[in-house]
């Protein structure tokens, strides 16, 4: 398995409240990707990095934010979480933009 | 609009009852097709990637298989360890080294003993 630990692996939260969600890496992988999951909708990316401070919006990205300060570490923050941001969120590796993404077990976040 | 479907949504199959999902695509510059196995709880696990038609790749019981509009995921004998969702995507192409994939809602695909 690639080596990627998303922590938290649940989250509850408030409506308004940030959010916080990491991916870490052991794979010195250059590409990190977060998506999130939702019934009959697919995986849909949010943000993407293809390099340390090197990030790019994906075709969701209205309410969240990145951050890449190291290799291993992609941050995802919800900077006011809303309920239709209740989801599970993956994140995903690649060390070519051309080599299949491989991905975490996921963080379920539920927004009330 | 790039787009991925797949069908059936959902599929029941008696253990040893061979079938296929299918992913249906409309994308422009098709750079490669990726199929993946998702168990709940749990991220997809990488199974293949298709890059030209006629291309056709198999592991174990599993063959997939790529058209110009089209890709097939051939079960061969399923067994029940072979229950899971199996998700489509396809990498439309490169911007500014931007590996986009569309992904497919998936198959639910139960095989019962």
């Amino acid at each position: 398995d690639a080596g990627i630990t998303q922590s938290p692996r649940h989250k509850v939260t408030e409506t308004g409240t940030p959010v916080t969600l990491r991916c870490h890496q052991t794979e010195n992988h250059r590409y990190m990707y977060w998506y999130r999951q939702d019934p009959g909708h697919g995986l849909r990316l949010i943000h993407y990095s293809y390099g340390v401070k090197d990030t790019d919006k994906g075709e969701v990205s209205d309410g969240y934010s990145v951050s890449r300060s190291k290799t291993e570490d992609f941050l995802l923050t919800l900077e006011s979480a809303t309920s239709s941001q209740t989801s599970v969120y993956f994140c995903a590796i690649s060390p070519r933009v051309d080599q299949p993404q491989h991905f975490g077990d996921g963080t379920r976040l539920s927004i009330l | 609009e790039d787009q991925v479907t797949q069908s059936p949504e959902a599929l029941r199959l008696q253990e040893g009852e061979s079938s296929s999902l299918n992913c249906s695509y409309t994308v422009s510059g098709l750079r490669g097709l990726f199929w993946y196995r998702q168990d709940p709880g749990k991220g997809p696990e990488f199974l293949f990637t298709l890059y030209s038609a006629g291309e056709e790749k198999e592991k174990e019981r599993l063959k997939a298989t790529l058209t110009k509009k089209e890709s097939f995921l051939h079960i061969t004998a399923p067994k029940p360890e072979d229950s899971a969702t199996y998700l489509c995507a396809v990498q439309a192409g490169f911007s500014g080294g931007y590996n986009k994939l569309i992904f497919g809602a998936g198959t639910r695909l139960a095989v019962h003993p």
